[in-house]
């Protein structure tokens, strides 16, 4: 149980276009989900948090007209890269915390994204 | 400001060896502490979630320690293998908050 699954594993596209990457849970309800970005060697960075049914909240630095969130219900959550430049490209990651305590924070497997 | 630090950076090791990787953490308030495995271009799959009040948690070959008091976090794999080979992460939930802080990760090589 406590899936994540995130699509697509792998985009390219051009500059100037903009890509939606998906977020679901499989097998449980998340109200929040959170987006993550991940330069090569280094460890996560948070992007912002998703909330169902209201406004992301993001990290400081991160553009909220680049990065669009939408929660639009308790098993999906997208983000769409607007206007991508090719240093958009990156490997991004969703994760969600299933209800109660058995399991922590679940990971989608990834998007590594590349504009061109 | 919670701050998560994993030594080392890099291990490499032979097969079939018992070793120890190091998580530390600045505030002891935390909710609990979760250690991740990454292989490469892919996400990150939990190995071992414990909570603030337990001292271990265990899974086949792996045992993860937690000394909230002392910031300290270990995780122990035993008789290691080729396929152990990843970057393993840590990661600390604040007490009060949702977000993860994770550790910068140690690139764990097991050569044949």
């Amino acid at each position: 149980g406590a899936v994540v699954s995130q699509h697509p594993s792998r985009v390219i596209c051009k500059s100037g276009t903009s890509v939606k990457i998906e977020c679901r849970s499989l097998d449980f309800q998340a109200t929040t989900m959170f987006w993550y970005r991940q330069f090569p060697k280094q460890s996560l960075m948070l992007m912002a948090t998703s909330n169902e049914g209201s406004k992301a909240t993001y990290e400081q630095g991160v553009e909220k007209d680049k990065f669009l969130i939408n929660h639009a219900s308790l098993t999906l959550s997208t983000l769409t890269v607007t206007s991508a430049h090719p240093e958009d490209s990156s490997f991004y990651i969703c994760s969600a915390h299933p209800p109660g305590t058995t399991y922590g924070y679940t990971f989608g497997s990834g998007t590594r994204l590349t504009v061109v | 400001k919670q701050e998560v630090t994993q030594i080392p950076a890099a291990l490499s090791v032979p097969e079939g060896e018992n070793l120890v990787l190091n998580c530390s953490f600045t505030d002891s308030a935390i909710y609990n502490l979760q250690w991740f495995r990454q292989d490469p271009g892919k996400g990150l799959t939990s190995l071992l979630l414990i909570q603030s009040s337990q001292r271990e948690q265990t899974s086949g070959r792996l045992n993860a320690s937690l000394d909230k008091s002392s910031g300290r976090s270990t995780l122990y794999i035993a008789a290691s293998q080729p396929g152990d080979s990843a970057t393993y992460l840590c990661a600390v939930k604040p007490g009060g908050s949702e977000k993860l802080v994770f550790g910068k990760g140690t690139k764990l090589t097991v050569n044949p």
